[in-house]
């Protein structure tokens, strides 16, 4: 079965200091990653995804497939950041996205 | 970005009424989802297609129904047996049969229950 395991529903950072959003999954062949994020009032939209190794408005995130993770990272935490963030998963195929429950990430000024 | 339009933004519902949501992608995309978020829940999967006149039973249908009658077209109808039909729903599309693409998403649907 596939899952996605977000552990914290809400982190709360200082402008500037680093983030890091957990994100854990179960999945038996080899998964696509991505991260979505929701700001306030906007619909929800694409970070990026673990095939790009990209980094997007300063976030990265690298697919560990020996701890089955792909956290979400942020040197310098910006206000503008804050927003709800979901680890999502697409198994082999024509498969649909799974979706963690979500991060409220707050920046505090 | 309006490749997926959803309407109308809020809806409210009568108790034994059944309602229908709409979502209309101009993308070309062969696959479409419907998605209900909770708080605290995420987004749980409740029907998707992918190609026309086809369409799966998510991990939550029961008490949804859909068609696939249109490429563009994907809509959710709430049905009376849907016991707790209060969430933002959630229409999205991608391109199928390659799973590094992502789904776009639409601005969702709020249906609150009279």
């Amino acid at each position: 079965a596939q899952r996605v395991t977000q552990p914290e529903k809400l982190l709360s950072v200082f402008k500037g200091a680093p983030v890091e959003l957990k994100c854990n999954y179960s999945y038996s062949g080899s998964p696509e990653l991505f991260w979505y994020v929701q700001y306030s009032r906007q619909r929800l939209q694409l970070l990026l995804r673990h095939i790009s190794r990209e980094s997007i408005k300063g976030f990265t995130a690298d697919l560990n497939k020996g701890e089955t993770s792909f956290h979400l990272k942020k040197p310098f935490a910006q206000e503008e950041d804050s927003a709800m963030y979901y680890c999502a998963l697409k198994g082999s195929g024509n498969t649909p996205l799974v979706f963690g429950k979500g991060t409220r990430l707050s920046v505090i000024a | 970005d309006g490749g997926i339009t959803q309407s109308p933004k809020y809806l409210f519902r009568k108790e034994g009424q059944n309602v229908t949501l709409s979502c209309e992608q101009n993308l070309n995309h062969d696959a479409m989802y419907w998605y209900r978020q909770d708080p605290g829940q995420g987004l749980r999967l409740i029907y998707y297609s992918q190609i026309v006149n086809d369409f799966q039973k998510g991990d939550i249908a029961e008490g949804y129904s859909v068609s696939r009658e249109k490429k563009e077209s994907f809509p959710l109808t709430v049905t009376s047996a849907q016991k707790n039909p209060t969430a933002f729903y959630l229409c999205a599309s991608s391109i199928a049969g390659d799973s590094n693409q992502p789904q776009h998403f639409g601005d969702g649907t709020r249906l609150s229950i009279l």
